[in-house]
């Protein structure tokens, strides 16, 4: 099994479709969470971090349930911009600040 | 500006041949990690390091080799025993801070084709 997991998709929806991305990770001591965004051959770019308490940036929404450990992002109003692959991202805890990946979700948002 | 970067953006190796990518930040950060990329993969951690003279193998480390001496620089040598590099390399650094969300901000990353 690996240690952060993602659906692979594609998700294809609908502009101004509402999309949920979850991701489970199996450490349960992970201290810390990003989703990051990536375009077709481009770096990773962080899209927001993931407090336990939720928090929302704009049209996106993310999610953490420590007990169950998954994180979630929601996207509201998608917009063709938003088409790109979604990073799951945890930290191992320790002193090590080591940032384990998923594999990352592909959102095709559709005009 | 602030930022990370990587050299060089695409790079051709023969088979046989070593080759080193560079990656450069003036971020003033402590952390420093290098990802290889496949297609329709996530990222898989090479090696990483967390203080100058010093570095640890990530979990796909055999076949690569790095140095520390320099804060602001991580290269990463591809060996010839790496037997499938082609590859998106990616490197990254973050601060360093226990109990803290520390994000990693990355270059633009180097494509590794070998011909």
């Amino acid at each position: 099994r690996k240690e952060v997991e993602q659906d692979p998709g594609p998700f294809n929806v609908p502009e101004g479709a509402t999309v949920a991305f979850n991701c489970t990770y199996s450490n349960s001591a992970s201290q810390s969470f990003f989703w990051y965004r990536q375009d077709c051959r481009k770096e990773p770019k962080l899209l927001m971090s993931v407090y336990s308490s939720g928090n929302e940036d704009g049209r996106f929404t993310a999610q953490l349930n420590r007990a169950s450990q998954y994180i979630s992002l929601l996207i509201r109003d998608s917009k063709l911009s938003d088409s790109a692959t979604y990073l799951c991202v945890v930290n191992r805890g320790g002193a090590t600040n080591k940032l384990i990946f998923g594999t990352g979700t592909l959102l095709a948002v559709q005009p | 500006d602030g930022g990370i970067t990587q050299s060089p953006k695409y790079l051709f190796r023969k088979e046989g041949q070593n080759v080193t990518l560079s990656c450069e930040q003036n971020l003033n950060h402590d952390a420093m990690y290098w990802y290889r990329q496949d297609p329709g993969q996530g990222l898989r951690l090479i090696y990483y390091s967390q203080i100058v003279n010093d570095f640890q193998k990530g979990d796909i480390a055999e076949g690569y080799s790095v140095s520390r001496e320099k804060k602001e620089s991580f290269p990463l040598t591809v060996t010839s025993a790496q037997k499938n590099p082609t590859a998106f390399y990616l490197c990254a650094s973050s601060i360093l801070r226990v109990g803290v969300n520390t994000e990693a901000f990355f270059g633009q990353g180097t494509r590794l084709t070998v011909v």
